[in-house]
């Protein structure tokens, strides 16, 4: 079946230490986005990709770094400068031009 | 600036007590309004696509409709499985970012 796979499902980490979180997508989607969801914060968007080896900034960059080297794969780094990384990360896809997401189940990183 | 605002932030209904919730967007040229729920811990899953003022679309329990301003989601007797976190999206005018609103937290209680 096609979907989007994050991984991990969980992650601990100390302070100080970069992560990169996993999203692949078997679904030939052109257009690929990182949210970082908090409570009550709705979902806001981190990077976003329309095509392989091009990304944009969302809202909220600063602190993360994105890599788009093929259509399937756009891993997130949450680097030791992001001041308050403890979220639930959802990766998504859709279809060129066609604005309806694919969600991933998520990853949630907790910071110690 | 485009902006997607919910209302109310949270809802708590009997089973069987219809109700709607809000989206109202700012959104110049819209380019589609897009309606998720998300259950506890898991990834939004879509429900509607609306794209002009009139149009109604329905799911089971919910019927979804547009005006020029603003989104209702209506919910027709529910039933405590319709308890999750209902999520409204819009295109950005100018880019190929996609906004959401913060939600509305449903809880059905039987």
């Amino acid at each position: 079946d096609g979907g989007i796979t994050q991984s991990p499902k969980y992650l601990f980490r100390k302070e100080g230490q970069n992560v990169t979180l996993s999203c692949e997508q078997n679904l030939n989607h052109d257009a690929m986005y990182w949210y970082r969801q908090d409570p009550g914060q709705g979902l806001r968007l981190i990077y976003y990709s329309q095509i392989v080896n091009d990304f944009q900034k969302g809202d909220i960059a600063e602190g993360y770094s994105v890599s788009r080297e093929k259509k399937e794969s756009f891993p997130l780094t949450v680097t030791s400068a992001q001041k308050n990384p403890t979220a639930f990360y959802l990766c998504a896809s859709a279809s060129s031009g066609a604005n309806v997401l694919t969600f991933g189940a998520g990853s949630r990183l907790t910071v110690l | 600036e485009d902006q997607v605002t919910q209302s109310p932030e949270a809802l708590r209904l009997q089973e069987g007590e219809s109700s709607s919730l809000n989206c109202s967007y700012t959104v110049s040229g819209l380019r589609g309004l897009f309606w998720y729920r998300q259950d506890p811990g898991k990834g939004p899953e879509f429900l509607f696509t609306l794209y002009s003022a009139g149009e109604e679309k329905e799911k089971e329990r919910l019927k979804a409709t547009l005006t020029k301003k603003e989104s209702f989601l209506h919910i027709t007797a529910p039933k405590p499985e319709d308890s999750a976190t209902y999520l409204c999206a819009v295109p950005a005018n100018r880019d190929d970012k996609i906004i959401f609103g913060k939600g509305t937290r449903l809880h059905i209680l039987p």
